[in-house]
């Protein structure tokens, strides 16, 4: 089983609100990843991180922004949400291998995602 | 840069059926492979991986090689049973010696719908 969480499941809120999706893993894991899917349920790449400090943008583009302060730790956050960004947001985390739960650090492990809805 | 083709669904079967759903790939270097599922309202997991040629990955009745020469990890299961029914992702992570080094790529998912 992999240690990694994702609060909210669920949300509704309003156009112009403020929301932070909360990612934690307790797997000591370096890489950190959020994945947005689409209607048609593709899975895109909007943000990762290598370790503490590091973020990068994904292959899509997004209003989202993102922060790693603790390894364990991954936010992102929508300063001002609107409709076109209701979507499933999905956190996964990757090791460097040697660890318990994957030691050839290639697997990545994903949370149960965090379904949001803007209306 | 990487990509993952996954044959295009629904997939619809009886209980029992054979399933195989086809997903080719494009990189460089030496990824590995992987195949998520999602079911309904949650998140994925990981259902089974290989990370180097000939690899043969298994689980809960799933299984897939890894073929190298025909780039492809197709999925297949002997006999599906209702509880497969969910959607199933082909994953790509970029390895050592090409590009996009430790990010992983989806194909598009494939709806699998099984019948009693």
């Amino acid at each position: 089983e992999a240690d990694i969480y994702q609060t909210p499941r669920y949300l509704v809120i309003g156009t112009g609100k403020k929301i932070t999706l909360e990612c934690s893993q307790t797997m000591g894991h370096d890489k950190m990843y959020w994945y947005q899917q689409d209607p048609g349920m593709e899975l895109h790449l909007i943000h990762y991180s290598y370790g503490v400090n590091s973020t990068e943008k994904g292959d899509l583009s997004s209003e989202s922004t993102v922060s790693r302060i603790r390894t364990e730790h991954f936010p992102l956050t929508l300063e001002s949400a609107r409709p076109s960004h209701t979507s499933q947001y999905l956190c996964a985390s990757s090791g460097a291998g040697g660890g318990r739960f994957d030691p050839s650090g290639n697997t990545i492990y994903f949370g149960e995602g965090s379904w949001l809805t803007v209306v | 840069g990487n990509s993952v083709t996954q044959m295009e669904g629904p997939v619809t079967l009886s209980e029992e059926a054979f399933l195989t759903i086809n997903c080719t790939y494009t990189a460089t270097g030496y990824p590995s492979l992987f195949w998520y599922v999602q079911y309904p309202g949650e998140g994925l997991q990981l259902l089974l991986k290989a990370t180097k040629a000939d690899d043969k990955g298994s689980n809960k009745g799933f299984e897939a090689t890894y073929r190298k020469e025909t780039t492809s990890f197709h999925l297949e299961k002997g006999s599906v049973q209702v509880s497969d029914s969910a959607v199933y992702f082909c994953a790509l992570r970029g390895g050592a010696g090409g590009t996009s080094y430790g990010k992983l790529t989806f194909g598009q998912g494939t709806i699998l719908t099984v019948h009693p």
